[in-house]
């Protein structure tokens, strides 16, 4: 069976510093995988997605970055954080394209 | 404007009745999907439609490209069922976009 960890469950940042999300998907090879991100009384917004390893598509300007280093895992990062980055960020991972779409647990972000 | 707007935005059931939630598209989607809210905020998926119906116990969805909409019924409604149900469109290129959203109360 196919599993998705997400870390960590929560952060509180400041303003200005750096963040690193990080995804793994167990029991699958060559997953596609997305960032998405939910402002508080937002609708949730598909950030990028990797169809591979080392190819990261942009979906929605956020200041934000991602990575896929692995073929298991997608990571979300920037180097200065605003306020407007706060929210609940997801990861999630589908078999292909065309394919019922799997969510980790979340990691909720709060950037004072 | 919005490509998905997902009606109604809250719906009040007693146990036992049911009802529809329905999702516009303003554009040709290749698939639909469902999905309710957990405890801790993340989504676990109900459907995933690319034409016609499909049903799991009490919930029912439906999907058409053509008309441009879908819809979640959900009948014999159970308090459990209480919780944010969205629908999520898939326009292709690996791009879903997500409806706002329906907080679904159901009460004795």
């Amino acid at each position: 069976a196919q599993t998705i960890h997400q870390w960590p469950v929560a952060e509180i940042k400041a303003v200005g510093s750096p963040l690193s999300l990080g995804c793994t998907i167990k029991g699958k090879s060559s997953p596609n995988l997305y960032w998405y991100w939910q402002a508080t009384g937002g609708t949730l917004q598909q950030l990028f997605y990797s169809i591979t390893v080392g190819q990261v598509e942009s979906v929605v300007q956020l200041n934000l970055s991602a990575s896929r280093p692995k073929d298991d895992q997608f990571i979300l990062s920037t180097e200065k954080l605003l306020l407007s980055h706060s929210g609940f960020y997801l990861c999630a991972w589908t078999r292909d394209s065309a394919e019922t779409l799997y969510f980790g647990s979340g990691t909720r972000l709060t950037v004072l | 404007g919005d490509q998905v707007e997902q009606s109604p935005s809250a719906l009040s059931l007693h146990e036992g009745t049911g009802s529809a939630l329905r999702c516009n598209f303003t554009t040709t989607m290749r698939a639909v999907q469902w999905f309710r809210k957990n405890s801790r905020g993340s989504l676990i998926n109900l459907f995933y439609l690319a034409s016609g119906t499909k049903e799991n116990g009490r919930l029912k969805s439906a999907f058409d490209s053509k008309e441009r909409y879908s819809t979640l019924h959900i009948r014999d409604a159970q308090l459990e069922d209480s919780g944010t149900y969205f629908c999520a469109a898939d326009s292709g290129y690996n791009k879903l976009t997500f409806g706002k959203g329906t907080v679904l109360l159901v009460s004795p």
